[in-house]
């Protein structure tokens, strides 16, 4: 089972500053990694697929970059409505794992 | 508006069973694969169960193969999830998810939520 470790763990910003999101996987995972949001009591929400495609309706502050075993998830500029937490998930082999997840905080 | 509606989920007995069902509204639901993900209070995200889009293959977490059984009906647009020998760490929430070919689970549903307790 390919194991995703996020750091870090939390990440403590301020509306309008840059957040960067890692993930790292225990073997290589090609580009196949995606990236979620989730709000608490909401379901997760796709963001990023192949490790750099936006999804549908995601805006462009997001970005993402990475092949193989590190991946980055890069908010260019934070605004309210994103911090929540963010979790990155591989499909290379299954099962498809998640990563433990990062919290974007408000400093 | 696409949309996934998942259903059955309650409280059982250590060793009980539950089915959960999952409604598909919006899009061609006999094209995608779909997912069963579950978040236990206050933990993050595992892949339960994944189907094809013809039901001919599925896969299944290390944790609940044997336990748990994966089925879709496309022409009622439902994919269910039968959960047997069910266990306290089975305590979750349970979504559907569509499965994107482009890579990524892009529609949810609003979970629902499985208890297991004496």
């Amino acid at each position: 089972e390919i194991v995703l470790t996020q750091s870090p763990a939390t990440l403590s910003l301020s509306p309008g500053e840059r957040a960067t999101l890692s993930c790292r996987a225990s073997q290589s995972v090609s580009n196949y990694l995606a990236w979620y949001q989730q709000k608490p009591g909401q379901a997760p929400r796709l963001l990023m697929y192949d490790a750099s495609n936006r999804a549908t309706g995601i805006p462009a502050r997001f970005s993402g970059s990475g092949s193989g075993t590190d991946f980055t998830l890069t908010i260019s500029s934070l605004g309210p409505e994103d911090f929540a937490v963010y979790y990155c998930q591989q499909r290379s082999n299954w099962p498809y794992t998640f990563g433990q997840g990062t919290k974007l905080e408000i400093k | 508006e696409v949309q996934l509606v998942e259903s059955g989920g309650g409280l059982v007995q250590p060793g009980g069973s539950l089915r959960l069902s999952c409604a598909a509204s919006g899009f061609t639901f006999s094209s995608y694969a779909m997912h069963w993900v579950r978040q236990a209070p206050g933990k993050g995200l595992e892949c339960v169960s994944i189907i094809s889009p013809n039901g001919g293959s599925t896969y299944y977490a290390n944790s609940v193969k044997g336990r748990f059984t994966i089925s879709r009906d496309n022409s009622k647009n439902t994919v269910c999830l039968q959960m047997g020998s069910l266990r306290v760490e089975d305590m979750a929430v349970y979504y559907c998810a569509r499965w994107n070919y482009a890579g990524g689970m892009d529609v949810w549903g609003q979970g629902t939520t499985v208890t297991v307790s004496s």
